[in-house]
C-alpha cells in the first residue's frame, strides 16, 4: 500500500467548468476525509464518509460542491461552475474508525481557476 | 467550536538552533492531538501524534508535549537543519481534525 493517493496532482480550468478529483485512501482505512487549504491557512474540513456513507459536511461545502464515494473506496470530489474563489489545495486524508491512529493525508491536488 | 491558534506564525533561525512552536486550542476535550509538516505546495506529513492520555511523544530530534487541561501543545526541534524549513500545523481531533494556520519556519545555514 503506497498511502493516499490523490489525482489530479495540478488542475488549472476556466471560470464556470466543472471539475472532478480523485482520491484513493489506505486500502484497510474505512474513514475518509475532504479538506479545503487556501494560501497561509491550515486545512479546513469540507466532508467525510465512513465506508460509503456521507455522514458529516461542512457549510463551506456549497451546492456546487458533491462527493461520492462509492463502494466505500475511492472518493470523487466535484465542483460545478467553478468560481476563482474556488481556487486552493484539496486534500484527501483517510483513518481507520479508531481515531487514536490518526490521519493519513495525500498530497492534495492544486485547483487554479482562470 | 474548537478552534486551534498556533504561535508564532513564522520564524526564521539560523541552523543549529533548538526551537519551541506552540499550539493552543479552545476545548480540552480532544481525543488526539497530531503533528504535521508541510512542504511549499505539497501535502502534510505526520510527524507524531498524542493520545489524550499521554504527555509527550518523541521522534528523532522532535518532541511534542501536551497538557490537555491548560488547551496547549508545544513541538521542540532540537539542532535545527535547513531541511527544517517548512510549515508546521497542529491538529487536535474531536469527531474530526480541527486545524491551526500553521508556523512557518526558515532555518538558514
Amino acid at each position: 500500500d503506497t498511502g493516499v493517493s490523490q489525482n489530479p496532482r495540478h488542475k488549472i480550468t476556466k471560470r464556470g467548468q466543472n471539475v472532478t478529483f480523485r482520491c484513493d485512501p489506505i486500502s484497510e482505512h474505512n474513514r475518509l476525509y475532504w479538506y479545503r487549504q487556501t494560501l497561509g491557512q491550515g486545512p479546513e474540513f469540507l466532508t467525510y464518509f465512513q465506508n460509503e456513507a456521507q455522514l458529516e459536511k461542512s457549510r463551506l461545502l456549497s451546492d456546487r460542491f458533491s462527493a461520492e464515494r462509492p463502494k466505500g473506496s475511492f472518493s470523487t470530489l466535484e465542483i460545478q461552475r467553478t468560481e476563482q474563489g474556488d481556487s486552493a489545495m484539496y486534500l484527501c486524508a483517510s483513518s481507520l474508525e479508531d481515531s487514536s491512529y490518526g490521519y493519513t493525508f495525500g498530497s492534495g491536488t492544486r485547483l487554479t481557476v482562470v | 467550536k474548537q478552534e486551534v491558534t498556533q504561535i508564532p506564525a513564522a520564524l526564521s533561525v539560523p541552523e543549529g538552533e533548538n526551537l519551541v512552536l506552540n499550539c493552543s486550542f479552545t476545548d480540552s476535550a480532544i481525543y488526539n492531538l497530531q503533528w504535521f509538516r508541510q512542504d511549499p505546495g505539497k501535502g502534510l506529513t505526520s510527524l507524531l501524534l498524542i493520545q489524550s492520555s499521554q504527555r509527550e511523544q518523541t521522534s528523532g530530534r522532535l518532541n511534542a508535549s501536551l497538557d490537555k487541561s491548560s488547551g496547549r501543545s508545544t513541538l521542540y526541534i532540537a539542532a535545527s537543519q535547513p531541511g527544517d524549513s517548512a510549515t508546521y500545523l497542529c491538529a487536535v481531533y474531536t469527531d474530526k481534525l480541527i486545524f491551526g494556520t500553521g508556523t512557518r519556519l526558515q532555518v538558514f545555514p
